[in-house]
């Protein structure tokens, strides 16, 4: 079964430091997605980034980035220069189509605090 | 801004009581699904829906029902809430295929059964 797992139940970090959320993911499924996503404490999740089992190069979207390692089976965020605004919980998810249909896996989160 | 609308926002309610929760989207989308979220936790599926007319328990068994009449519209209901309903339940859709799949999640809704 496919299944995302984060180790971190919390980070925090300083301001304008860069800061690495971990993620690592089962599936043997050679086609997959992966995806980051934000909740702040509103609720809402936002999404951030996607790395495709496929792509050659990592994802970048400004300050995130996807620090994929297929062979590891880790697709860790990175997020740079930390804002005060960057703290909520993060949550990697997965795309999984087992069972017939398409949907999102999601790993427990990592609750992120930006320190001034 | 928001393509896909839940409401209430908020929801606090008696044990007992009946409760619709409303997820509308204005993108067309075929797909939806409904999550399920503890404070803190990660999100499960308990419902999902490929077009009008077609709806299917998720991965996370939930004693609540959801509809399908019109394809922008996809509400859930709890015919006797209890307080183990307590929870955030994310409405999301997604569109056909593409980079990221096209998931869009609404702000969700908070219900607290007292």
């Amino acid at each position: 079964a496919q299944k995302i797992t984060q180790t971190q139940p919390g980070m925090f970090v300083q301001e304008k430091e860069a800061v690495t959320l971990d993620c690592t993911y089962d599936t043997s499924d050679p086609s997959y997605g992966l995806f980051w996503y934000k909740q702040p404490s509103s609720g809402e999740m936002i999404f951030l980034i996607y790395q495709g089992s496929y792509d050659q190069q990592n994802a970048t979207e400004g300050r995130y980035s996807l620090n994929f390692q297929k062979a590891r089976k880790s697709a860790n965020l990175v997020i740079s220069a930390s804002q005060l605004g960057d703290s909520a919980m993060y949550f990697c998810a997965m795309r999984d189509v087992s069972g017939g249909y398409n949907k999102l896996i999601f790993g427990a989160g990592t609750r992120l605090a930006v320190h001034p | 801004e928001a393509d896909i609308y839940q409401t209430p926002r908020y929801l606090v309610i008696g044990t007992g009581k009946k409760i619709t929760l409303e997820c509308s989207q204005t993108m067309g989308h075929d797909k939806m699904y409904w999550y399920q979220q503890d404070p803190g936790m990660e999100l499960h599926l308990i419902h999902y829906s490929y077009g009008v007319n077609s709806t299917e328990k998720g991965d996370l068994s939930s004693e609540s029902t959801v509809s399908r009449i019109r394809t922008e519209h996809f509400p859930l209901t709890l015919e006797s809430a209890r307080p183990s309903h307590t929870s955030q339940y994310l409405c999301a859709s997604r569109g056909g295929q593409g980079i990221p799949y096209g998931y869009t999640f609404g702000s969700g809704t908070r219900l607290t059964v007292v």
